[in-house]
């Protein structure tokens, strides 16, 4: 089993649709989770952490379940410019400060 | 905003010859990181380095990588012979300390295409 799994994609939505990611992650001694925002060719940047209490930065939401083990991220009112590739990251606990990725979600909002 | 740098951009090199990729960390930074993506593929952990030293590696860390801080701005990664297979975009991290060191700071990236 991946260590992180999520859909690749791609989602095609139109702009101001609700997209909702999941993130699934096989190793319950995982400590710190993010969501990465990755555009083609380009480097990895941080989008949000994620706590298990839930947090919201402005249209984007991220949520925790550490019994399913399980990372969602919801966009609201998407624009053209959220199209990109989502990565789901964790770390696990003693596991220094290696991030493990997952695969990613395309998005891709259109007109 | 203070942003992570890397040189070169490209490097295009001949099977078995020996690249250094650079990488400039943000400069109250203390912990670095080389990380891989091959294309198509998830990012991939190679190295971390603190204090001189590397702390963690992964199994893709072989005796063909080596990592230095030669002087109090630089952070490079050597690949002695390079392989086919060592084609990937090579990202360089940095975090701040120890209690932020889960935030990390990719750098825009070195394409590497070996021959």
């Amino acid at each position: 089993r991946k260590e992180v799994e999520q859909d690749p994609g791609p989602f095609n939505v139109p702009e101001g649709a609700t997209v909702a990611f999941n993130c699934t992650y096989s190793n319950s001694a995982s400590q710190s989770f993010f969501w990465y925002r990755q555009d083609c060719r380009k480097e990895p940047k941080l989008l949000m952490s994620v706590y298990s209490s839930g947090n919201e930065d402005g249209r984007f939401t991220a949520q925790l379940n550490r019994a399913s083990q399980y990372i969602s991220l919801l966009i609201r009112d998407s624009k053209l410019s959220d199209s990109a590739t989502y990565l789901c990251v964790v770390i696990l606990t003693g596991g220094g400060n290696k991030l493990t990725f997952g695969t990613g979600t395309q998005l891709k909002v259109e007109l | 905003e203070p942003e992570v740098t890397q040189t070169p951009s490209h490097q295009v090199t001949q099977m078995g010859q020996e690249v250094i990729l650079r990488c400039v960390p943000i400069s109250n930074h203390l912990y670095f990181y080389w990380y891989r993506q091959i294309l198509g593929q998830k990012v991939e952990f190679l190295v971390s380095f603190y204090n001189n030293e590397i702390s963690e590696k992964s199994e893709i860390f072989d005796d063909q990588f080596s990592v230095e801080r030669p002087d109090g701005s630089n952070f490079t990664l050597k690949i002695r012979s390079t392989k086919l297979e060592d084609s990937a975009m090579y990202f360089c991290a940095s975090s701040e300390d120890r209690v932020r060191a889960d935030t990390q700071y990719f750098g825009p990236g070195t394409r590497l295409t070996v021959l």
